[in-house]
């Protein structure tokens, strides 16, 4: 199985500031890597998919980077509307795993 | 627009089957192109992946659930299933379904609000 390492697994950011989050894979999956936001109480919400292409209506402060094992997620300004749990996702072989999730929050 | 929608007991026996439905609207099971999954998230935790179904039939679990997983679809009803058979508490859980587009790029693009299965005696 790939596994998905997630860090941080929470955060504290003041509005305006930049989050970054990572997640490692296990072996190498290309470019094979989706994040997700998930709002407490609500299902997630696909905000990138392979690792660097902004879902249509998803803002542009929200970017992905990385390839093979290594993956970055970065909120170029955070609102306070992106306090969330967000998740990494790979599909490289027929199962897919998500990582732990990084808990966002505004300091 | 596509929507998802679970429904189900949301409480179950220790050693019972757990069953969910999951009802699709605003698009055609049949069309071919997407998986259709379930998800599943414990209290307070992460996201796992349970297994998907295409409308072939075709199905593959989570390796960790395989043994007492069953995903089927009823394409008649655009309706897809999950029977995961000698739940423990273990398996409390709020469950998604959601809709995984094929091709180049592989994502689940839309999911169900959730249902919260308590296992429970």
């Amino acid at each position: 199985d790939i596994q998905m390492t997630q860090s941080p697994s929470s955060l504290s950011a003041s509005v305006g500031d930049r989050v970054t989050i990572t997640c490692q894979a296990s072996q190498d999956i290309s470019n094979y890597l989706n994040w997700y936001q998930q709002k407490p109480g609500k299902a997630p919400k696909l905000l990138i998919y392979d690792a660097s292409n902004l879902e249509t209506g998803v803002p542009s402060r929200f970017s992905g980077s990385g390839s093979g094992t290594d993956f970055t997620f970065t909120i170029s300004s955070l609102q306070p509307e992106d306090i969330a749990t967000y998740y990494c996702q790979q599909y490289d072989n027929l199962a897919l795993t998500f990582g732990g999730g990084t808990k966002v929050e505004i300091k | 627009q596509v929507q998802l929608q679970e429904s189900g007991p949301g409480l179950v026996k220790p050693s019972q089957t757990l069953s969910l439905t999951c009802t699709v609207s605003g698009g055609s099971i049949s069309s071919g192109g997407y998986y259709w999954s379930w998800i599943r998230q414990h209290p307070g935790k992460g996201l796992e992946w349970i297994g998907y179904i295409y409308y072939s039939g075709s199905t593959y679990y989570n390796p960790s659930l395989k043994s007492r997983v069953t995903i089927s679809v009823d394409t008649s009803k655009n309706q897809f299933s999950l029977k995961l058979s000698s739940v423990t508490a273990a398996d409390t859980a709020v469950y998604y379904c959601a809709r995984e587009e094929l091709g180049a790029a592989r994502h689940l693009g839309y999911w169900g609000q959730g249902t919260l299965v308590t296992v429970s005696s």
